[in-house]
């Protein structure tokens, strides 16, 4: 019973490269998010899915891009990496955006 | 817009100590409102949720919050806290005005004293 899987785990880019992140979700949800965490910050919403082939930007999206081609998947983009996005990055999905939000285990992401 | 605060950002305590955790909404539509709870070097998992009904929610480890309307509030509260407590606790509201989009507070972290 997987639920929501992150890859990778750990990553190191260098300023300027690009990754991109995948979120994978066994649930059958429509609804699935990317955050980012820094400390004392909380969970800051960087965009989301409400289903497939949809996305809608969140409250930090600035330098992301997301694709949600298939159901199960969401992709977090960074095309030009900074160290600013130097964080934790979450990938969460939901039944509904009413409903609880399921977490994956997060990607710790550092831009050197 | 919508948000969700959180009014203590740390807080510790000693074993068997009484627990209480802040959380407001600023909207007065229709929500629904959660605890999560992040253990260290884990990911975040659900306390508990209020959708309705019982304003006083029981969830897990004998974690209870309470809805209160009129104050835009859903304070945790837990009567005598464990060392296992030890975690960063997130309050989070779906709020109709906000596409029922999840919103976080800043998160508290709690630290236990044995």
């Amino acid at each position: 019973n997987a639920g929501v899987t992150q890859t990778p785990k750990f990553r190191v880019l260098k300023t300027g490269q690009s990754m991109t992140l995948l979120c994978a979700q066994d649930m059958n949800h429509e609804y699935m998010y990317w955050y980012r965490q820094d400390p004392g910050m909380g969970l800051r919403l960087i965009h989301y899915s409400v289903g497939e082939g949809t996305t809608a930007k969140g409250e930090v999206p600035d330098g992301y891009n997301v694709s949600r081609l298939k159901k199960q998947n969401f992709l977090l983009g960074l095309e030009s990496a900074a160290p600013s996005q130097t964080s934790v990055y979450f990938c969460a999905s939901s039944y509904s955006g009413r409903a609880e939000a399921f977490f994956g285990q997060g990607t710790r992401l550092t831009v050197v | 817009a919508q948000s969700v605060s959180q009014h203590n950002h740390h807080v510790i305590l000693s074993e068997a100590a009484s627990l209480e955790l802040g959380c407001n909404y600023s909207y007065g539509g229709t929500v629904n409102l959660f605890w999560y709870v992040q253990y260290p070097g884990q990911h975040l998992q659900l306390l508990l949720k209020y959708f309705s009904g019982d304003p006083l929610v029981k969830g897990i480890k004998g974690f209870e919050a309470e809805f209160i309307k009129s104050k835009f509030s859903f304070n945790l509260r837990k009567p005598s806290v464990q060392w296992s407590d030890t975690a960063e606790y997130f309050c989070a509201g779906t709020l109709s005005g906000g596409s029922y989009i999840p919103t976080f507070g800043r998160g508290t972290s709690l630290i236990v004293h044995p």
